[in-house]
């Protein structure tokens, strides 16, 4: 089945600067990758999302990038600010039949 | 739209104890899903249901189990709680999957502790 590993597994920046977040995947048939983030004592929500087709997606400061070559994608967050905080997860799926598969999360710090 | 709720919010159980987890959604999607999320693990699938009348185990289903009677309801039951089911449990709902919408909606959370 698929395996999505994610990292870092902490990253903290300054505020302004950017966020990477690394995610790989074993599956080659997968072909939907959504970002979720999630505050804290909250439920996780969809950011952005990316399917196969395309290389790149992006949405006002948040941006996904994605190699099928290589297997892996990454969400890119620009100008950073203390709301972006949170923990953050990437996860892919195959099939439409198939549930999401997610990585183990990463927990973004923002400082002011 | 109240979107996906989840009933307790929060409980604490003896070793041994049984409880049901309730989880509700307004958006009359075909998908349920039940995750467990603890420090360092990410979110794990216990089980999921593609339909009403329909379970099927995921990842991590032992100690647990689901009914999906309703379309709108998905039930996670522990008939015997231990303390490695002390978790944070969220419950997901997303459309068919046989359309090109395959988001996942997620619910607030449950934070169950079994001492």
């Amino acid at each position: 089945g698929e395996n999505v590993e994610q990292h870092p597994s902490t990253l903290s920046v300054q505020e302004g600067d950017s966020a990477v977040i690394k995610c790989t995947y074993s599956d080659s048939a997968s072909n939907y990758f959504p970002w979720y983030k999630q505050e804290l004592g909250k439920g996780p929500q969809l950011i952005i999302d990316i399917r196969s087709n395309v290389g790149e997606k992006k949405d006002q400061r948040i941006a996904v990038t994605l190699n099928k070559t290589a297997k892996h994608f990454s969400l890119h967050i620009t100008e950073t600010q203390p709301e972006d905080s949170a923990v953050y997860f990437c996860a892919a799926k195959s099939t439409y039949a198939t549930p999401l598969v997610f990585g183990k999360g990463t927990r973004l710090s923002v400082i002011a | 739209n109240a979107g996906v709720t989840q009933t307790p919010k929060f409980r604490v159980l003896k070793t041994g104890q049984s409880m049901t987890l309730l989880c509700a959604q307004d958006m009359n999607h075909e998908y349920m899903y039940w995750y467990r999320q603890d420090p360092g693990m990410g979110l794990r699938l216990i089980h999921y249901s593609v339909g009403e009348g329909t379970t099927a185990k995921g990842e991590v289903p032992d100690g647990y189990n689901v009914s999906r009677l309703k379309k709108q309801n998905f039930l996670l039951g522990l008939e015997s709680a231990a303390p490695s089911q002390t978790s944070v449990y969220f419950c997901a709902s997303s459309p068919s999957g046989f359309t090109r919408t395959d988001t996942q909606y997620f619910g607030p959370g449950t934070r169950l502790t079994v001492l």
